[in-house]
């Protein structure tokens, strides 16, 4: 069974840019996840989806962060326009069924702001 | 507010060793609480799920114990391999789905 993937693995870009990173989760978890990790402190969560819906988007620091979920398979996460304090990794990770089992992350897209 | 605080932040051991790493955490209503692994440059690796106070999960040299208000990630005769950051996530009643994490533990084994 494939894990989950994460495209890209590095993005640099400048102050203002647009990027948009990708999470394909395992096949058949409802549930998809994004976190993020900042210089020197712990994974944050950013939102949740549940097929296509946003369950919990209490995580999205403002909204310059979108994030979609079309058909409920793939997802994206846009930042647009990029700022310096958005550097960090982003994490990606899927579960399956509502109850409390394990998320499984997918090896992270590491931003970097300049 | 939930909180998870993990300690100490960064173990060094010999290799055959043994120790432990400490989660604490106060959540409203605790719903599991995860063990993660976490090599440089890729995601946390799943380890363990606890869900009550007096479980225990064990994995090769690892074993994982619960309690109302911490739990114990036990290394048993490490390897150099153990090397890695430890992370420890839990899952309030009242949160959803999400992890709140705590800031890890980097444990290094010389051989």
């Amino acid at each position: 069974e494939a894990g989950v993937t994460q495209f890209p693995s590095h993005s640099v870009i400048e102050k203002g840019q647009t990027v948009t990173l990708r999470c394909d989760p395992i096949s058949g978890h409802d549930n998809l996840y994004w976190y993020r990790r900042v210089m020197g402190k712990e994974i944050k969560f950013l939102l949740h989806f549940v097929k296509e819906s946003k369950q919990d988007e209490s995580g999205m620091p403002n909204n310059r962060f979108l994030a979609e979920r079309t058909g409920g398979t793939y997802s994206t996460l846009k930042v647009q326009p990029a700022e310096l304090e958005d550097s960090g990794v982003y994490f990606c990770a899927s579960k399956r069924g509502n109850k409390p089992y394990e998320q499984y992350f997918g090896p992270g897209t590491r931003l970097t702001v300049t | 507010e939930d909180q998870v605080t993990q300690s100490p932040e960064a173990l060094r051991l010999q290799e055959g060793e043994s120790s432990s790493l400490n989660c604490s955490y106060t959540v409203s209503g605790l719903r599991g609480l995860f063990w993660y692994r976490q090599d440089p440059g890729k995601g946390p690796e799943f380890l363990f799920t606890l869900y009550s106070a007096g479980e225990e999960k064990e994995k090769e040299r690892l074993k994982a114990t619960l309690t109302k208000k911490e739990s114990f990630l036990h290394i048993t005769a490490p390897k150099p391999e153990d090397s890695a950051t430890y992370l420890c996530a839990v899952q309030a009643g009242n949160q959803g789905g999400k992890l709140i994490f705590g800031q890890g533990t980097e444990l290094s084994v010389k051989p």
